[in-house]
């Protein structure tokens, strides 16, 4: 079968970082998506890892441990605009398909 | 990349009738996929739409509820039929340009049933 786990959800604080888990079990394993949703808008895009290793991109970085199913998002200099939902989804060999993650909301405070 | 044009962007429809979504890509694409998003949780997809057959449904979803057509390899609609409260969700389509290329979204459609 295939299970992804992530926190329900998150607060931090402005400007500060945030890191933000996902574990999966899936066979057939060949990478792994962060995305960003805004209430009430369609997800966006962040980031994908297929091998071992952190991603960096701005302010967002991504990180990826095959051999333990385990993958985070880690935010920096935390904005307000930040406030989403953070999806992560795996995708399997030969198979065009995204498994969902539940989401983790991540709230900023002042 | 990949833009969709999904249409409405949201609807207000009465128990017992139905609604057409249509979702529009600027590309041709092998696969589109209907997903639905209730609040506060994640996409549960509800079938992959393949051009030139018939639609492949997950599990709970059948297609006299949701049935979808494919004419060609840039458009499809999702009917949600004989709607009721329980249907009230948002409704996205997405499409993958391949294995391992990120997947991109319609605006989605908000459809509340009163």
């Amino acid at each position: 079968g295939q299970n992804i786990d992530q926190p329900t959800e998150m607060t931090a604080t402005e400007g500060a970082i945030v890191q933000i888990n996902c574990t999966y079990q899936t066979s057939g394993f060949n990478g792994l998506f962060w995305y960003q949703q805004h209430a009430g808008e369609a997800p966006t895009f962040l980031s994908y890892n297929v091998l071992d290793g952190l991603e960096e991109k701005g302010r967002f970085s991504s990180f990826l441990s095959r051999s333990k199913g385990y993958s985070y998002l880690l935010l920096k200099e935390l904005q307000m605009k930040d406030s989403a939902s953070y999806l992560c989804a795996v995708t399997r060999d030969s198979n065009y398909q995204l498994i969902w993650g539940a989401g983790t909301k991540l709230i900023i405070k002042p | 990349s990949a833009v969709i044009s999904q249409k409405p962007s949201r609807d207000i429809c009465q128990r017992g009738t139905s609604l057409t979504i249509q979702c529009q890509v600027d590309s041709q694409v092998t696969m589109m996929f209907w997903y639905r998003q209730q609040p506060g949780q994640s996409l549960t997809l509800i079938a992959t739409a393949n051009q030139g057959s018939e639609a492949t449904y997950e599990s709970g979803f059948v297609i006299d509820k949701f049935p979808i057509s494919r004419p060609n390899l840039t458009f499809s609609t999702l009917t949600v039929s004989n709607m009721s409260p329980e249907d009230s969700s948002i409704y996205l389509c997405s499409v993958e340009a391949g294995v391992n290329t990120e997947a991109f979204f319609g605006q989605g459609t908000r459809l509340t049933v009163v």
